[in-house]
């Protein structure tokens, strides 16, 4: 069965503070692992990784990806209230297949608040 | 705009009652998926469609029923047969090797 486990479960940090949140993952036939940002309904999409140590950035945002170790950080420098959300990270795994869709398998999210 | 929309984003159910929530998307996306999303827990996959008239269960597909009659539409019946169907769900398309987009959500309580 694939697994996804995040950690810490919950932060509260202050403002300007630098966080890192991990991901780890056991899947078979690893594609993928992506991150999301979860504020009050939709998750929305922050990065997408495929391959070991290249890092991802965007803005005060980066992710990488570990595959020998089978696992990601998601870090963010100068933290703002704005950053206060669920974070998820999900790992799309399975053999590639004509005409079948993937599936994602999500782990049960870290929930960052930051305060003033 | 091109996106998901999910509807109600609100609904509440008596026991015993079946109930559909929508999921729509114009965004020419082949694949299409339903989530389930309790508190304190990550997304669980209840089923998922690659193509038009196809779908396979996922995780948590008991208690569930869906169609893809059309490529932009996928709709999730919440059976009776869900012993605990207060949840938020929520729907989500792909394209290929993109990132997966999500719709905002339908809450379902039963009363």
């Amino acid at each position: 069965e694939d697994k996804v486990v995040q950690s810490p479960l919950s932060l509260v940090v202050h403002e300007g503070d630098t966080v890192t949140l991990n991901c780890s993952y056991e899947v078979t036939n690893f594609r993928s692992l992506l991150w999301y940002k979860q504020e009050k309904k939709a998750p929305t999409f922050l990065f997408m990784l495929t391959s070991s140590g290249i890092e991802k950035k965007s803005g005060r945002l980066s992710s990488i990806l570990d595959k020998k170790e089978l696992f990601s950080i998601l870090n963010i420098t100068a933290t703002q209230t704005g950053d206060s959300a669920v974070y998820l990270c999900a790992v799309e795994a399975g053999l590639f297949k004509a005409g079948t869709a993937s599936k994602l398998t999500f782990g049960t999210g870290t929930r960052l608040q930051v305060t003033l | 705009d091109g996106g998901i929309t999910q509807s109600p984003k609100y609904l509440f159910r008596k026991e015993g009652q079946n109930v559909t929530l929508s999921c729509e998307q114009n965004l020419n996306h082949d694949a299409m998926y339903w989530y389930r999303q309790d508190p304190g827990q990550g997304l669980r996959l209840i089923y998922y469609s690659q193509i038009v008239n196809d779908f396979q269960k996922g995780d948590i597909a008991e208690g569930y029923s869906v169609s893809r009659e059309k490529k932009e539409s996928f709709p999730l019946t919440v059976t009776s047969a869900q012993k605990n169907p207060t949840a938020f769900y929520l729907c989500a398309s792909r394209l290929g090797a993109d990132g997966y987009t999500f719709g905002s959500g339908t809450r379902l309580t039963v009363v």
